[in-house]
């Protein structure tokens, strides 16, 4: 079975600090591995992939996120946040062989001017 | 082009009530995904249809729980009997082929059921 953790329900920081949102599945196999964002008010929509190749991966807004296989993590990370970054960030995992995701239970992250 | 839609944007109920809940995928989509979204469960897979069928339907949570999808498009979720812990918001979600790597969500539908 899949499962996703993120340890973090909820992140204050101030603009500029350094943003990172631990994720962490439960999986044995090959994984895909998705980091989404939701903003006040929005539908809930992507901000990176992880498939296969290169285990950093660049999103969109100056997001990124590594995989790193030996720890089944996938964190989430932005050298200097900003207001608008104040969204909830959902991880999900994707298996091999599944057909469908599993989500973590979010990080809310408020960001103060 | 128009994204993922769903109606009602919110819905009160009364325990007891059947609910539905509509799905417009975005055109051509063969892919369609129902979640729920509880506080502090973060979203939960309920079923999965693929056309009009619905390989996976193991996230349904109970018998009051269906779904159906007709013409590979609109897609309905219904609750009978609603109660209390139906309470949340239940995303909609579509593909453009097989499988959930690329899915587009809708705005969802708050449900409260008092």
């Amino acid at each position: 079975a899949q499962s996703v953790s993120q340890h973090n329900h909820h992140v204050i920081l101030s603009e500029a600090a350094s943003l990172e949102l631990g994720c962490n599945y439960s999986y044995g196999g090959t994984v895909n591995l998705f980091w989404y964002v939701q903003y006040p008010g929005q539908h809930l929509q992507l901000l990176l992939k992880y498939f296969s190749g290169d285990p950093l991966v660049k999103g969109i807004k100056g997001f990124e996120a590594e995989f790193i296989k030996s720890k089944f993590s996938f964190n989430l990370r932005k050298p200097s946040v900003q207001w608008s970054d104040t969204a909830e960030y959902f991880c999900a995992v994707l298996g091999a062989g599944f057909q469908k995701l599993v989500f973590g239970t979010g990080t809310r992250l408020l960001v103060s001017p | 082009g128009a994204g993922v839609s769903q109606s009602p944007s919110n819905k009160v109920t009364e325990k007891g009530k059947d609910v539905e809940l509509r799905c417009d995928p975005i055109s051509g989509h063969t892919a369609l995904y129902w979640y729920r979204q509880s506080l502090g469960q973060g979203l939960e897979f309920l079923i999965y249809f693929q056309g009009n069928s619905a390989p996976d339907k193991s996230g349904l949570p109970s018998d009051r729980f269906s779904a159906e999808r007709t013409g590979g498009s609109v897609s309905t979720l219904t609750i009978q009997r609603t109660q209390q812990e139906d309470s949340a918001v239940y995303l909609c979600a579509s593909s453009p082929r097989p499988g959930p790597e690329t899915q587009y969500f809708g705005p969802g539908t708050r449900l409260l059921v008092l």
